[in-house]
């Protein structure tokens, strides 16, 4: 069984560093065709995926937050671990970790986490 | 990067109902599409992928179509369980993926 585990602080300070960790199991995150993804959703608004990962440790960022994030992995310890720095109350969100699963003609997300609502607030 | 749209933003429907929504993408992104469902709390859930592809596990009253830049999702028979937001996501460009802004599926 596939499943995701996303952890963290549910509050942060604004200029704080934000990290958070997905946890995994069901899967390893060196099969080659799956890599791992983090997507936020601030309260009412749309989904904006933030970074990825693959097997082969190649790494893409959202180009308007790339300056901030850093997306790693532990594979020994099956985790997937993103790292936002200066955070400012418009980063709050939910920050939901998913696996990205290489298809023909599609890489879509097809296990997700349940989710972590991160609030920045002093 | 690709900018992805959706229409309705919203729409309200019965059970039973037909529900079609469409997705457009800001240049061809060939059959490289995704639709998902999320209802609050709950994490997303796959349908399609490869713009016309069930994903497993996923009732066949969902369906999908499309490519280039314009793509479709059908519900047959609008179900309980089926209300909720629906959202397209691209996967042509693998160093930027993005998702469309949703579409909310309330009842009627």
């Amino acid at each position: 069984q596939v499943t995701l585990r996303e952890s963290g602080p549910v509050l942060v300070r604004p200029t704080e560093t934000l990290t958070l960790t997905c946890t995994v199991s069901g899967f390893s995150l060196n099969h080659a065709k799956m890599g791992v993804s983090w997507i936020r959703q601030p309260p009412g608004k749309a989904l904006e995926w933030l970074a990825h990962i693959f097997s082969n440790d190649e790494k893409f960022y959202n180009t308007s937050l790339k300056s901030r994030l850093t997306i790693s992995e532990d594979t020994s310890k099956r985790q997937v671990v993103l790292t936002m720095t200066n955070m400012d109350p418009v980063d709050t969100a939910t920050y939901s970790c998913a696996r990205i699963r290489w298809l023909p003609n599609s890489i879509p997300f097809d296990y997700w986490g349940q989710g972590i609502l991160v609030t920045v607030s002093s | 990067d690709i900018q992805m749209t959706q229409s309705p933003s919203s729409l309200a429907a019965s059970v039973g109902d037909r529900v079609t929504i469409t997705c457009r993408a800001s240049q061809s992104i060939s059959r490289y599409l995704s639709w998902y469902h999320h209802k609050l709390g709950k994490a997303p859930r796959l349908l399609i992928y490869a713009a016309s592809s069930l994903q497993s596990g996923v009732p066949s009253r969902f369906s999908g179509s499309g490519s280039g830049t314009e793509f479709t999702l059908t519900i047959n028979s609008l179900q309980p369980e089926d209300f909720g937001t629906y959202f397209c996501q691209q996967s042509y460009s693998t160093s930027s993926f993005t998702f469309g802004p949703g579409t909310k599926v309330d009842v009627k």
